[in-house]
């Protein structure tokens, strides 16, 4: 059974880095068919898809366009996990944040992680 | 972005009722259609891959249809158990992006 298990502070200050990692249990981040994503949700926006990084022969990453200078995907192949970076948060990013697993391509979302629920303020 | 808008925003149904919701794309986005349900302080549960093929162990009573611009998800007949707040996701364009929910309640 497929588990995503989030941690990451609760509380980040306006300007700095929100950074949360996902440990992925009963599937690898490097298996050649999934894609492993995060999201987010609050009142103002719902459901925000963040980006996905996954291995096709080498790595990809993929943004959405409006966080694509303040946001990083990675994988960490030797811990089986993949982790989030959003740089220069203010608190319009507030939010509770997701992991989830693509199983393969076309498919969406099938697995999600508990959700943690961030705070920008200073 | 492919904008996703879903209706109505809030419908009170009771058990047995038949229910339907509405997903339409600004854009084509093929069969490229997921489903979910949130309920309150969890994540998202995925019900539909595909416009219409349902995930393993989602009750038969869940159904999807539709392509192009617009998507249908029915209950047959609704349980007590579907409460929640339902989601549809478009993954064809490379920035995936979801409707702004339907919640269900039960009369």
């Amino acid at each position: 059974q497929v588990q995503l298990q989030q941690s990451g502070p609760g509380l980040v200050k306006p300007s700095q880095t929100l950074s949360l990692t996902c440990a992925i249990s009963g599937d690898s981040v490097s298996r050649n068919s999934a894609a492993w994503n995060w999201i987010r949700q609050s009142p103002s926006r719902g459901l925000e898809w963040l980006g996905r990084t996954y291995y096709r022969s080498k790595w990809f990453n993929e943004y959405t366009v409006s966080l694509k200078s303040r946001i990083t995907i990675s994988p960490d192949t030797s811990k089986n996990q993949f982790s989030l970076q959003l740089n220069s948060v203010t608190p319009e990013d507030t939010a509770v944040y997701f992991c989830a697993r693509g199983r393969a391509d076309y498919y969406g979302m099938d697995v999600w992680g508990q959700g943690t629920t961030v705070t920008v303020s200073s | 972005d492919i904008q996703m808008t879903q209706s109505p925003s809030t419908l009170s149904a009771s058990v047995g009722d038949r229910v339907t919701i509405t997903c339409r794309a600004s854009q084509s986005i093929s069969s490229w259609l997921a489903w979910y349900q949130q309920k309150p302080g969890k994540a998202p549960k995925f019900l539909i891959y595909k416009a219409s093929s349902l995930e393993s162990g989602v009750p038969s009573r869940f159904s999807g249809s539709g392509y192009g611009t617009e998507f249908t998800l029915t209950i047959s007949s609704l349980q007590p158990d579907d409460f929640g707040t339902y989601y549809c996701q478009q993954y064809n364009s490379f920035s995936w992006t979801f409707g702004q929910g339907t919640k269900v309640e039960i009369k």
